[in-house]
Order: structure tokens, then sequence, then C-alpha cells
């Protein structure tokens, strides 16, 4: 079975301070891993998929797999960066519209 | 572009009644997917329409159906409505595997 576990319910900083929102996963086969916001008021959206190892408004996040895990790291964290986050799951090859996702991670990021 | 569109955006039901939700995927986008989310938990896939047909199902009742129309637009049909169907309803819609984009969600309540 697959799952997405996101440890932390609510996660605050403040702001300059380094962010790390926890992902860990459970599936046999090649995973791919994904990160999306929810800003408030506004709609799901994705942030970054590992495939593209992108760095999107200064987040990153890297798949490892011995670990299971696909951690969201941002070095300063902005007060525009409080939202709600979820980690998201896709079977390699499936297509992108089938997602398993975490519970979520409040983040706040305080003044 | 709108974007993906759901209506409504609120409803009210009462137990035992039926509910039909709808999806306007974005503009160019093929693919449907639906998704429950209850308070306080991610998005959980329900089915998957492509080509006017159910690609792909998650783990729930048969009285929850659907029906995806030849301009690309989708429903949800919930019977036999039960107090823990109260959630948000999101739609996704994409363009064979490219990114998912949701709508904003439809907040069902079953009294």
């Amino acid at each position: 079975a697959q799952r997405v576990t996101q440890p932390e319910k609510l996660l605050s900083v403040f702001k300059g301070a380094p962010v790390e929102l926890k992902c860990n996963y459970s599936y046999s086969g090649s995973p791919e891993l994904f990160w999306y916001v929810q800003y408030s008021r506004q709609r799901l959206q994705l942030l970054l998929r590992h495939i593209s190892r992108e760095s999107i408004k200064g987040f990153t996040a890297d798949l490892n797999k011995g670990e299971t895990s696909f951690h969201l790291k941002k070095p300063f964290a902005q007060e525009e960066d409080s939202a709600m986050y979820y980690c998201a799951l896709n079977f390699r090859g499936s297509t992108l519209g089938r997602l398993y996702f975490g519970r979520g991670t409040q983040l706040t990021v305080w003044p | 572009d709108a974007g993906v569109t759901q209506s409504p955006t609120h409803l009210i039901k009462t137990r035992g009644q039926q509910v039909t939700l709808r999806c306007s995927p974005k503009s160019g986008h093929d693919t449907v997917s639906w998704y429950q989310q209850a308070l306080g938990q991610g998005p959980q896939f329900i089915f998957q329409y492509y080509e006017e047909e159910e690609r792909q199902r998650g783990n729930f009742p048969d009285r929850f159906s659907g029906h995806q129309f030849p301009n690309y637009s989708s429903e949800l049909n919930v019977n036999a409505l039960l107090l823990g169907d109260s959630a948000l309803y999101l739609c996704a819609s994409s363009f064979r595997d490219t990114e998912a984009f949701f709508g904003q969600g439809t907040r069902l309540t079953v009294v």
C-alpha cells in the first residue's frame, strides 16, 4: 500500500530561520514525489516535483530513496511562506491525476 | 483562462439525499480527477475521467459516481448521503501526464 506521512501538523519558525517540512513515504516501486502548497484562501497548487530538481521560491526537496523521504527545505523562511504544505506521491508511469497526499503541515513564519 | 472552476462553492444537504457537483477543467485539459478532503486531512483520490470514461478509481463506495462530458467537464454524484460525506470536494484537471491544476473546491455539509 502507498502511504505518505507528514509527521508535523503544525510548524512555526521565525523569519530568516531555516525551515524543513518532513515527508516520508512507503511504496515499493519507483515513486514520483511532489510538494503542493495552499496559501490562505487560494487553491491547491504545485510547488515542486522531484524529477524537475528545481528550486521554487527558494524551496528545494531531494528524494532520498534509502530513507524513503522527500523533505522540503528553505534556508531562510519568509512571512509569505506561511501556508499549508502537502506532500504527494504518484506511481512512476501512472497518470499525474492520481496522487496520494499526506495530511499536510501548516507552516507559520513569524516576523 | 479561469482555470479549473467548480460549482457550487458551498452546499448543505440532508442525510439520505443525493448531490451533484460540477467541474469545468482548465482550457486545453482533457483529464479530470476528483478528490475528497475531510477536515484536517489531505485530499483523497475518488476517481479520474478521461475520454468520457472512468479510468481509475480510489477506495470509495459505489454511491460515488461520475461523468465526463464531450467538452471535458465533469460531474461527481453522491447518492444516499451520509454525515461522513461532509468534506471539501476538489476537482483537478490535466492534459495527459502534465501537471494537475486544482479548483477551489465545493464544501459539502451533510446534516
